[in-house]
C-alpha cells in the first residue's frame, strides 16, 4: 500500500543532542513537507521541498535542518539550536502539476526532551 | 496575512446529533481542506473544496467562496467520530502550502 512512513513514533532528546526524524513516501510525490504541532495550536510549516536536492524554509525553520537526496525521503534534523523541541512532528507530501492537491500525512513522531 | 479560523474549539454532543464545525478564511486561500486527527496523532484528509459541496458517507463539507466560509457537517454522529477536525487553507506559492486552523475537538458521547 502507498503511504508515508514516519519513524520513530516516539523519540527522546538529551540536552545538546541532534536527533533526526525519518520520513519516507512511496507515493511518487514530488513535494514533501514537515510540520510541527503544539498543544492548542495549528500545525506550522518547518521546511518543504518540491524537488530532489532543493528545499525551502517554512515559517519556523530556525533550529531545524533537512535534506532531500532522494525523492522518497525527507529527513528532519532537530538540532541543539532548537531550544523548545518538544512537539508532535508530522511529515506530508503531495504531487505537483495540479494546483490544488490533497496532502497525505504520516502518523507523526512525538519528540520529548529528557 | 493568510489566516484560518475555526469554531468551536471544543464540541461535545450525544450520539445521533447533527454536528456542524465552521471555518472562516482570508483572501489568498484557493482551496479549503478538512482533516481528521485521531487520538494517536495521525491525520487523514477528509475533503478538499474549492467550490460547492462534497459528501462522503455521513460527512458533508460546504464552502461559500464569497463569504470565505466553509462548514463540515456530520449526520447521525457516532462515538467513533470523536476526533480533532482541522480546517486548512491552500496557498499556491510554487508549492502548495497549507495554513491550518487550531482544530475542533469533537467528543460524541454514547
Amino acid at each position: 500500500d502507498g503511504g508515508i512512513t514516519q519513524s520513530p513514533k516516539y523519540l527522546f532528546r538529551k540536552e545538546g543532542q541532534n536527533v533526526t526524524l525519518s520520513c519516507e513516501q512511496n507515493l511518487n510525490h514530488d513535494a514533501m513537507y514537515w510540520y510541527r504541532q503544539d498543544p492548542g495550536q495549528g500545525l506550522r510549516l518547518i521546511y518543504y521541498s518540491q524537488i530532489v536536492n532543493d528545499f525551502q524554509k517554512g515559517d519556523i525553520a530556525e533550529g531545524y535542518s533537512v535534506s532531500r537526496e532522494k525523492k522518497e525521503s525527507f529527513p528532519l534534523t532537530v538540532t541543539s539550536a532548537q531550544k523548545n523541541p518538544t512537539a508532535f512532528y508530522l511529515c506530508a507530501s503531495n504531487p505537483l502539476g495540479v494546483d490544488k492537491n490533497i496532502q497525505y500525512f504520516g502518523a507523526g513522531t512525538r519528540l520529548s526532551v529528557l | 496575512k493568510n489566516e484560518v479560523e475555526q469554531s468551536p474549539q471544543n464540541l461535545t454532543a450525544q450520539e445521533g446529533e447533527f454536528i456542524t464545525i465552521n471555518c472562516s478564511y482570508s483572501v489568498g486561500i484557493s482551496a479549503l481542506h478538512w482533516l481528521q486527527q485521531h487520538p494517536g496523532g495521525g491525520i487523514v484528509s477528509l475533503f478538499m473544496l474549492s467550490s460547492g459541496k462534497k459528501k462522503h458517507g455521513r460527512l458533508i463539507a460546504t464552502i461559500n467562496i464569497q463569504e470565505k466560509h466553509s462548514s463540515l457537517h456530520i449526520t447521525a454522529s457516532h462515538p467513533r467520530d470523536s476526533a480533532v477536525y482541522i480546517c486548512a487553507g491552500s496557498i499556491i506559492q510554487g508549492a502548495q502550502k497549507l495554513v491550518f486552523g487550531q482544530g475542533t475537538r469533537l467528543t460524541i458521547n454514547p
